[in-house]
């Protein structure tokens, strides 16, 4: 079956630094890998995604992310990491058919000044 | 862009009601939605899919006689949370596409807070 990681449930970086958020899937075929970002109390808006192509994904805000199929990694990053990037960030891989996604568990930036 | 709304952000309701959730897309015609439930410091997790104008298809644990999903025209589905307790506490968020392909883009509603007393 699918499956997500995210390995790091709190991450915490300054202002103005670089950031990494790891994502890793389990499965069988071709994945569709996504990034999400969900502010309090809000829902989810769609940074980037990868399925086919380049696998180095520019999103908005400044985002991109790498597809390595070797080591089943979707790793998020940002040059430059701004105080309103603080918030949820949602890895997901999506199933071959019906536009259905699995989540990892989500990974809490805090950004500090 | 595409717009999904959803109704109501908050509600608060006795234990024993029913509380119905809508999930419209604004500008364009949604044929498959999803539903998602959201616990405190957790992912998202499917409850279920539907497709305009037939039954919708649950996900293996969640209950359809608790959960009953409507979706009777190409930009509404409704979310009814029958005789609700306070474990259905929880953040429900719905998502609408075009088409079933993941290709279709997916859009994704602010989501409803659930509290049951």
């Amino acid at each position: 079956a699918q499956s997500v990681t995210q390995p790091d449930i709190h991450i915490t970086v300054s202002e103005g630094a670089s950031l990494e958020l790891r994502c890793n899937y389990s499965y069988g075929a071709t994945p569709y890998l996504f990034w999400y970002v969900q502010s309090p109390g809000q829902g989810l808006q769609l940074l980037l995604k990868y399925f086919s192509g380049d696998t180095l994904v520019q999103g908005i805000k400044g985002f991109e992310a790498e597809f390595k199929r070797s080591q089943s990694s979707f790793n998020l990053r940002k040059p430059s990491v701004h105080w309103s990037d603080a918030a949820e960030y949602f890895c997901a891989v999506g199933v071959e058919y019906g536009n259905k996604l699995v989540f990892g568990a989500g990974t809490i930036l805090r950004v500090k000044s | 862009g595409a717009v999904v709304s959803q109704h109501p952000s908050r509600v608060i309701c006795k234990s024993g009601t029913s509380v119905k959730i809508e999930c419209r897309s604004l500008d364009f015609q949604a044929t498959t939605m999803f539903w998602y439930r959201q616990f405190p410091k957790q992912s998202l997790m499917l409850m279920a899919t539907s497709n305009e104008g037939s039954k919708a298809t649950y996900e293996q644990g969640v209950e359809k006689d608790k959960f009953l999903i409507n979706h009777a025209s190409l930009t509404l589905s409704t979310l009814t949370v029958t005789s609700a307790h306070p474990e259905d506490s929880s953040f429900y968020i719905c998502s609408a596409t075009r088409g079933a392909e993941l290709s279709s883009p997916l859009h994704f509603g602010n989501g409803t807070r659930l509290t049951v007393t």
